[in-house]
Formats: C-alpha cells, sequence, structure tokens
C-alpha cells in the first residue's frame, strides 16, 4: 500500500533563517506531487506540483522553492523565512495520469516563523 | 472561472443531529471531478469520496450521504446522526480533465458537542 511521509510536524524558524520540508511517498512510482499551505483558517493554496523529477511548476510567486530530487521525495525550501511564510504545509501524491485522481496527503507540518 | 465555495464557515450541531455541508462549484469544462476530504484536528486530510460530472447519481455510505445536482452546481455533503468524532474541517475540492491539481473551498468546520 501507499503512504506518504513528511516531516517534521512542527517547526518554530526565525524570520530570516532558511527552510527545508520533506515529503516521500512509499508503494508508487512516478507519483505527482503536490505542496499547499494551508493559512489559519482559511483553505488550501496549492504551491508547487510536480509531474516528474525536476519538473517543477509554482502556482503562485512567494517566497518558497521546490524540488524533487528523487521520484518519490519533494522539498519544499526557503532561503530567507518571512512572518507570512507561517501556515500548516502539506505534501499530496496523486496517481500520474490518473484522470480526476484523488490525492492522498501527509499529516502537515505546522511552520511558526517568529 | 473555476472556483469552489463553502459559504459555511462553521456549523455547530450537538450528538445525533442531522448536519448538511453545503458546496457550490464554477466551472465551464463538461468533465470535471468533485471531492470531499476530512481534516480532523491532527491535520492531515482523509479523502471521503469523488464523484465525476457524468454520474450524478446520490451516494451512501454508512451515515455519510453526499447529493450531488448539476442543475444547482452543487454537492452537498450530509451527515446522519451525528458523533463527536465527526468534528473537523471539511473541504469541497473540484479538478478537471486536463489537469490533476485539486481547487479546494475554504472549508466548513462542523463542530459536533455532545
Amino acid at each position: 500500500s501507499q503512504t506518504i511521509h513528511q516531516w517534521p510536524a512542527t517547526l518554530v524558524q526565525p524570520v530570516g533563517s532558511p527552510l527545508s520540508l520533506e515529503c516521500t511517498v512509499e508503494g508508487t512510482s512516478n507519483p505527482n506531487l503536490y505542496w499547499y499551505r494551508q493559512a489559519a483558517g482559511r483553505g488550501l493554496q496549492l504551491l508547487f506540483y510536480s509531474v516528474g523529477i525536476g519538473q517543477i511548476s509554482s502556482e503562485v510567486p512567494q517566497n518558497l522553492s521546490a524540488s524533487r530530487p528523487q521520484d518519490r521525495q519533494f522539498i519544499l525550501s526557503s532561503k530567507k523565512l518571512l512572518l507570512s511564510d507561517s501556515g500548516f504545509y502539506l505534501c499530496a501524491w496523486s496517481v500520474t495520469g490518473g484522470i480526476g485522481a484523488e490525492a492522498f496527503f501527509g499529516q502537515g507540518t505546522r511552520l511558526t516563523v517568529v | 472561472a473555476q472556483k469552489v465555495t463553502q459559504a459555511q464557515t462553521e456549523i455547530s450541531v450537538v450528538e445525533k443531529e442531522d448536519v448538511t455541508l453545503d458546496c457550490v462549484y464554477e466551472t465551464r469544462d463538461t468533465t470535471y471531478y468533485l471531492f470531499w476530504y476530512k481534516q480532523p484536528p491532527s491535520g492531515e486530510l482523509v479523502f471521503l469520496i469523488r464523484r465525476n460530472s457524468f454520474d450524478e447519481q446520490n451516494e451512501i455510505s454508512g451515515r455519510y450521504s453526499w447529493n450531488f445536482q448539476k442543475s444547482t452546481s452543487s454537492f452537498n455533503f450530509t451527515i446522519t446522526a451525528s458523533q463527536v468524532v465527526d468534528s473537523a474541517v471539511y473541504f469541497c475540492a473540484l479538478t478537471f480533465y486536463n489537469t490533476d491539481k485539486l481547487i479546494f473551498g475554504t472549508g466548513t468546520r462542523l463542530q459536533v458537542f455532545p
């Protein structure tokens, strides 16, 4: 069965510090991968998605970047965090080529920038 | 415009009451897919149901039921005889034939009191 791992679960970082959140998927090959952000009391905003190694699409201009160094690994990064980067970050995967396929989500990382 | 609207920000009910969560969507596509996800306090989004635009048949799964009506662009979710464990944020989402990206509504927070 497929599983998705996301870490760390919580993170408190000072403004201006770097960020690295990691997500890995097991039990499937060549998944579509996504990073979403959920601000307090708001819906989910798609930040990045990837359909393959090294293929990253950014949905919104921001202080963050994403990389996919391996087929089932998706990393969210920042060189210098801003207060506005605080939020709940969720990694997700779906089946490649699955028309209208559902996405499966990790446990999330709660990031607080202080 | 492609959009999902969940007008109910928060709903509170007492255990055993029935509750309906509303979801209205906008799209010009003829082929699309609708989803409901549950986000318990732990944060992970749990997939509940997927429905394609050609299947308007309502679905029942235990205490959960979904009413899909293309005429009103709605995909409402009803919980019968609610329980405290149903307390969560519920998201409705939309995607299309030619994309793997989900468009989420802002979510409805359901609180079920004993």
